[in-house]
């Protein structure tokens, strides 16, 4: 069964701060682990981790995967208000179909 | 547009009854989901379907069913054997198995039960 465990599960920081979020998985044949942004509704993607693609970045936001050590994190520099959500961690194998989300981490970024 | 739409936004039911919850999408994707959020957790996957006609249990299937007769729709129907149906249900796809990108949602149903 795959498994996906987040942490921490939430976090307060003040405007300007850097915050790194953490995801730890198993499954079985990775195949790729994705970064998902809630704010109300529905989750907007982030970033799409593979074997031939470790490391992402977009603006403020950049995300690493340790393929050894099972886990990824996700870095966001110079954090704003419009940075308060819940972020969620997600990872699929080879062979299945199946998305197996983490609980998420809920960041709240005050002025 | 291409996207997912979910219908409806928002939905009462009267314990004891059956309901069913919409997703449509137009993107051509091959796989679908249902996942369940609750407040403060993470989205649980309910099903999912790869292919029309066929669909897997997810984690927490007990208590709902689903179909998969059109590539474009995958309705989820809440039963009354669910105990606890309040929550927030979120819809997704994804292209198929040959090809490695990002899940797409839906703007979510949340149901009440009253």
């Amino acid at each position: 069964e795959d498994k996906v465990v987040q942490s921490p599960l939430s976090l307060v920081v003040h405007e300007g701060d850097t915050v790194t979020l953490n995801c730890s998985y198993e499954v079985t044949n990775f195949r790729s682990l994705l970064w998902y942004k809630q704010e109300k509704k529905a989750p907007t993607f982030l970033f799409m981790l593979t074997s031939s693609g470790i490391e992402k970045k977009s603006g403020r936001l950049s995300s690493i995967l340790d393929k050894k050590e099972l886990f990824s994190i996700l870095n966001i520099t110079a954090t704003q208000t419009g940075d308060s959500a819940v972020y969620l961690c997600a990872v699929s194998g080879a062979g299945s179909y199946q998305l197996t989300f983490g609980k998420g981490t809920k960041l709240s970024v005050i002025p | 547009d291409g996207g997912i739409t979910q219908s409806p936004k928002y939905l009462f039911r009267k314990e004891g009854q059956n309901v069913t919850l919409s997703c449509e999408q137009n993107l051509n994707h091959d796989a679908m989901y249902w996942y369940r959020q609750d407040p403060g957790q993470g989205l649980r996957l309910i099903y999912y379907s790869q292919i029309v006609n066929d669909f897997q249990k997810g984690d927490i299937a007990e208590g709902y069913s689903v179909s998969r007769e059109k590539k474009e729709s995958f309705p989820l129907t809440v039963t009354s054997a669910q105990k606890n149906p309040t929550a927030f249900y979120l819809c997704a796809s994804r292209m198929g198995q040959g090809v490695n990108t990002e899940a797409f949602f839906g703007q979510g149903t949340r149901l009440t039960v009253v």
